[in-house]
């Protein structure tokens, strides 16, 4: 069966800092993974994906991920945080055979001035 | 292309009521899902749909729960009776073949 860890519920960053979201998965084959970020009031947009190759992918609004198959991680980052990256987010797993995904409980990002 | 529509965008009604949900995906997507998100119990998958044929819908909570899609272009979720702790905001999204899931704004139920 496949699943999906984000073990941060709640994070908070200055604006300009670093920031790093945790992922971890299980998956019984070479996964598909995905990170989606849901900004308030509205519905998820995904912000990148891996599927094969480059276990570094980059994705939009200046976020990156790296799949560690050793880890069984899929770990999210950005360099600078904008108070606009204030949102929650969401690492996903899948799909099955079946066509279903798995989506983690979602981390919220909290930006300070 | 407009993405995922959705409507009502909100939607208040008394307990008892009917409610009903729709979804316009996007043209070309073989997947379409229902989602449901609170507070307590954060996003929740009810239903999805492949082709119009529905897959699995183990993750409907009750019989009062319906899904339909009766064409490639429109489904609907239905609940009946309504009760307040339906309350939530219920997502559509269609998936297309790099299986990136679009979903839509989204529409707010709050039941009375």
């Amino acid at each position: 069966a496949q699943s999906v860890t984000q073990p941060d519920i709640h994070i908070t960053v200055s604006e300009g800092a670093s920031l790093e979201l945790r992922c971890n998965y299980s998956y019984g084959a070479t996964p598909y993974l995905f990170w989606y970020v849901q900004s308030p009031g509205q519905g998820l947009q995904l912000l990148l994906k891996y599927f094969s190759g480059d276990t570094l992918v980059q994705g939009i609004k200046g976020f990156e991920a790296e799949f560690k198959r050793s880890q069984s991680s899929f770990n999210l980052r950005k360099p600078s945080v904008h108070w606009s990256d204030a949102a929650e987010y969401f690492c996903a797993v899948g799909p099955t055979n079946a066509g279903k995904s798995t989506f983690g409980d979602g981390t919220t990002l909290t930006v300070k001035p | 292309d407009a993405g995922v529509i959705q409507s009502p965008r909100h939607e208040v009604t008394e307990m008892g009521q009917e409610v009903t949900l729709r979804c316009k995906p996007i043209s070309g997507h073989d997947y379409l899902f229902w989602y449901r998100q609170t507070m307590m119990r954060g996003l929740e998958l009810l239903i999805y749909f492949n082709n119009n044929v529905p897959i699995d819908d183990s993750g409907m909570p009750e019989d009062r729960f319906s899904a339909k899609m009766p064409n490639a272009s429109f489904s609907t979720l239905k609940i009946q009776p309504s009760e307040p702790r339906d309350s939530a905001v219920y997502f559509c999204a269609s998936r297309d073949l790099t299986l990136t899931q679009y979903f839509g704004p989204g529409t707010r139920l709050t039941v009375l």
